[in-house]
């Protein structure tokens, strides 16, 4: 079965760089939440988009947006980059909003140094 | 602000024995969530439990939810090399329902 594509696998970035991420849901999700993993840590909610409209939103920095296409990908940009915005960084997809299960991908591991 | 408290942050045990993980949290969720992630990869939904004492068993792991739906339970019985891996519970924050919490987890090392 398809699953959250998530690329690149791998970015490595330098200080004040900018990163874009992306995501594709499994076919025929509308929803995708994006989620931050620092070395260690839980994994942190930072934004989702039902229907290419942001439908809530957590601990995202200013320096981050994101939208979500007509086609249901989604990217995450990722602006003046920081040494703490190292993680692993996970897309999700879900149909519908109402107890559907999230789906992970496999995450972008982003290296800012 | 909710938080989820997972116990014990780190277990090693050995094939064949039994475990009990722990999420506990002083606030009321209306359905917690229980993942396995690998190393590398992203977390995998286990179960989702959301009534207040249910019982949801998935081969060898039984889970449980609290009564007041403030604390679960995952428990491996005869526990195998393939159980390995960091286990969390999540739960839903107030936002929208994928917009989770979670426990800062229990990393499972089976040893053969």
């Amino acid at each position: 079965a398809a699953g959250v594509i998530q690329s690149p696998r791998h970015l490595i970035k330098e200080k004040r760089e900018t990163a874009t991420l992306k995501c594709y849901p499994i076919p025929r999700h509308d929803t995708v939440y994006w989620y931050q993993q620092g070395p260690g840590q839980d994994p942190q909610f930072l934004i989702s988009f039902y229907e290419k409209m942001q439908s809530d939103k957590g601990s995202i920095p200013d320096r981050f947006s994101a939208q979500q296409f007509s086609d249901y990908h989604s990217e995450l940009n990722m602006s003046s980059l920081e040494l703490g915005d190292s993680a692993l960084y996970f897309c999700a997809s879900s149909l519908g909003q109402s107890r559907s299960p999230l789906h992970f991908g496999n995450g972008t591991r982003l290296t800012v140094t | 602000t909710q938080l989820l408290e997972q116990s014990p942050q780190f277990l090693s045990i050995q094939e064949g024995e039994n475990l009990t993980v722990y999420c506990n949290s002083s606030s009321v969720f209306s359905s917690l969530q229980w993942y396995r992630q690998e190393p590398g990869e992203g977390p995998v939904l286990l179960v989702t439990v959301v009534t207040g004492g249910e019982v949801k068993k998935l081969k060898r792991l039984t889970f449980q939810f609290g009564d007041a739906r403030k604390d679960s339970s995952l428990h491996i019985t005869a526990a195998q090399p393939g159980d390995t891996g960091l286990y969390l519970c999540a739960g839903a924050g107030g936002g929208s329902q994928g917009n989770l919490i979670f426990g800062k987890g229990t990393k499972l090392s089976v040893k053969p």
